[in-house]
């Protein structure tokens, strides 16, 4: 079965730091990039960056630089997103999401679950 | 970055009727445009990509049309499901952005 699984829910407090996971199955992991994408309360949504599943090369939306890194581990199918200083405008779902093939990037056709993350003092 | 804006911000209509929803790019994003569709607690799902592309899976009656700026997603005839929330994103240029989505709403 294609899925993609994230870590469960956080709490944390502001200025803490918070890392989601995202496992893969039932697809060839290095041919997909994965992007993270995230959804405030009642909000849209917004994409913060990608990674390269092969080589782990990242982009991150200007927003989220110097905050935010993205790894992934090949021997485990597993794509990781940390967001360091927090604050309580971080309180949002956070999804990691597949591109739908090495030619069509920045489109995703698979989204994980979704992980709460909820920054409170 | 391209700003997204999508219209209406809401949209009440009756089932089996049709529904046209658009979205406008601050700029230029050639056919560089997807659809999903959200419901309350789940994940989005991808509808339509490349402006016009139906993703695997999706019922024929989903349809989109467009280029450059301005972009529509047409639901030719509504069933209860398509009751959800729909944004627009534009992938031509990083970073990503979405736009603030349309409500689909029973009438």
């Amino acid at each position: 079965q294609v899925q993609l699984v994230q870590s469960g829910p956080e709490v944390k407090k502001p200025g803490a730091s918070v890392k989601v996971s995202c496992q893969a199955s039932g697809y060839r992991f290095t041919g997909h990039g994965i992007s993270w994408v995230r959804q405030a309360p009642g909000q849209g949504l917004e994409w913060m960056g990608w990674i390269n599943t092969y080589d782990g090369n990242t982009n991150f939306a200007q927003k989220f630089q110097g905050r935010v890194t993205m790894t992934t581990d090949t021997s485990t199918s597993t794509v990781y997103m940390e967001l360091r200083r927090l604050s309580s405008d971080d309180t949002a779902v956070y999804y990691c999401a597949r591109d739908i093939s090495a030619i069509v990037q920045d489109v995703f056709d698979m989204w994980g679950q979704g992980t709460l993350v909820t920054v409170s003092s | 970055e391209v700003v997204m804006t999508q219209s209406p911000a809401t949209l009440s209509v009756s089932p089996g009727e049709r529904a046209t929803l658009s979205c406008r790019a601050s700029q230029s994003v050639t056919s560089n445009l997807a659809w999903y569709q959200q419901k309350p607690g789940q994940a989005p799902r991808l509808l339509i990509y490349a402006a016009s592309t139906r993703a695997t899976g999706i019922p024929a009656r989903f349809s989109g049309s467009g280029s450059g700026t301005e972009f529509t997603l047409t639901i030719s005839s509504l069933q209860s499901e398509d009751f959800a929330f729909y944004y627009c994103q534009q992938y031509n240029n990083w970073p990503l952005t979405f736009g603030g989505g349309t409500k689909v709403e029973i009438k």
